[in-house]
């Protein structure tokens, strides 16, 4: 059980495009999902607390504009990268809570996308 | 500690050396500590949730200890296999944040056979 679905896996794109990852619940309801990114070398970086039917609350030092998140039901986050550079390309993993469970539970992670920007 | 902080960064044994990691993590506004296991192209998947000062977790040959008020946790791997190869995140959770993690850079793994 607890299974988060996230796709795609992997994208190579021109500069300037627009690049959506979704990231499904596949068995639970999760009204609060997380958004990380990871630079080689580096820890998981937060980047964004997503929660279902409100604004995303997002960490010091993100783009609110250039990482839109979407959060439209229990069971689907989306982040899309707005006129994506090079310097976005990037690993991006997303982790769901839960629904009812307490803050301190673990979170379920997705396989997480690895954006390659040319 | 302002940051959560593992160590070493990577580490090499052979089949049936006992192992452990250290995550150091701020003893201030600590609210848990996660364990994760990375394995390549798959998910993190959760190892051990700690809250409490003095906490110690078992799974099989994977343990854990916890010491809030200094700030640090000690993962341990009995009999290391092959199979144990991953990458090893800890991750601290500050108190009233909404569960936000805070990771560790990682412990890469590698066991020999």
């Amino acid at each position: 059980g607890a299974v988060v679905s996230q796709h795609p896996s992997r994208v190579i794109c021109k500069s300037g495009t627009s690049v959506k990852i979704e990231c499904r619940s596949l068995d639970f309801q999760a009204t609060t999902m997380f958004w990380y990114r990871q630079f080689p070398k580096q820890s998981l970086m937060l980047m964004a607390t997503s929660n279902e039917g409100s604004k995303a609350t997002y960490e010091q030092g993100v783009e609110k504009d250039k990482f839109l998140i979407n959060h439209a039901s229990l069971t689907l986050s989306t982040l899309t990268v707005t006129s994506a550079h090079p310097e976005d390309s990037s690993f991006y993993i997303c982790s769901a809570r839960e629904t009812g469970r307490r803050s301190n539970q673990p979170q379920h992670f997705g396989d997480g996308t690895r954006l390659s920007i040319l | 500690i302002l940051n959560v902080e593992q160590s070493p960064q990577s580490l090499h044994v052979q089949e049936g050396d006992s192992t452990n990691f250290t995550c150091s993590f701020p003893s201030s506004n600590f609210y848990a500590l996660h364990w994760y296991r990375w394995e390549t192209a798959k998910s993190p998947e959760a190892l051990f949730v700690m809250t409490l000062n003095g906490d110690e977790k078992k799974k099989g040959r994977i343990s854990a200890t916890l010491n809030t008020k200094e700030g640090y946790s000690y993962l341990y791997i009995k009999g290391s296999q092959p199979e144990d190869s991953a990458t090893y995140l800890c991750a601290s959770i500050p108190y009233n944040q909404g569960g936000k993690l805070i990771f560790g850079q990682g412990t890469e793994l590698s066991v020999k056979p």
